[in-house]
């Protein structure tokens, strides 16, 4: 089956830090990729996608790449900022069958200190 | 502005009564979501509806249910058979059912049983 597993948090960095968020997945067909992001008390917002092998998502400074030979996508920013902290999401769709249905990952909580 | 619109943001229910979270979105979007979202577990897909009048379950439907009448409107209904309810309610939608597709989710609607 589909499933998506990402790194368990909380993840505490300071200002300026570097950010990496792993991410692999398991799935028939071949999936898009999403990372979303969750402010507190909010809903989810889109932060990047990749719909296919070796496309790179970015937005806001974070980035990820869709890698099939290592089922990953992970999510990297160079510099994290206080604003940054938040809940990410990694999530996966897979045309066919249930069409357009998410699998998301449990989350990872970012905790960015000044 | 368009986007997705719930109420109530914060409800609370007495055990053994049913309620109804509204979804609204003027995105002209086909397909709708309701996600569930418990702490650590991630997003559960509850229902969706890919086209007015139509709707199927997802992984966690039982205790639930929904109606499509109009396309932008996609009202869920926690039942009293729903054995634990307490949680925050996600609705989303998407242009058209694709894995290709992002999904635009709303502000969400926490529910306390008391």
């Amino acid at each position: 089956g589909n499933s998506v597993t990402q790194m368990e948090g909380p993840v505490t960095l300071s200002e300026e830090a570097f950010l990496t968020i792993n991410c692999t997945y398991t799935a028939t067909g071949y999936p898009s990729l999403f990372w979303y992001v969750q402010y507190p008390g909010e809903g989810l917002q889109l932060l990047l996608k990749a719909t296919k092998a070796d496309d790179k998502g970015s937005n806001k400074g974070f980035e990820a790449t869709y890698r099939k030979e290592t089922t990953s996508f992970h999510l990297e920013k160079g510099s994290v900022q206080v604003s940054d902290s938040a809940v990410y999401f990694c999530a996966l769709s897979v045309d066919g069958g249930s069409q357009g249905n998410l699998i998301f990952g449990k989350g990872t909580k970012l905790s960015v200190k000044p | 502005d368009g986007g997705i619109t719930q109420s109530p943001k914060y409800l609370f229910r007495k055990e053994g009564q049913n309620v109804t979270l509204s979804c609204e979105q003027n995105l002209n979007h086909d397909a709708m979501y309701w996600y569930r979202q418990d702490p650590g577990q991630g997003l559960r897909l509850i229902y969706y509806s890919q086209i007015v009048n139509d709707f199927q379950k997802g992984d966690i439907a039982e205790g639930y249910s929904v109606s499509r009448e109009k396309k932008e409107s996609f009202p869920l209904t926690v039942t009293s058979a729903q054995k634990n309810p307490t949680a925050f309610y996600l609705c989303a939608s998407s242009i058209v059912p694709s894995g290709y597709n992002e999904q635009f989710f709303g502000p969400g609607t926490r529910l306390t049983v008391l």
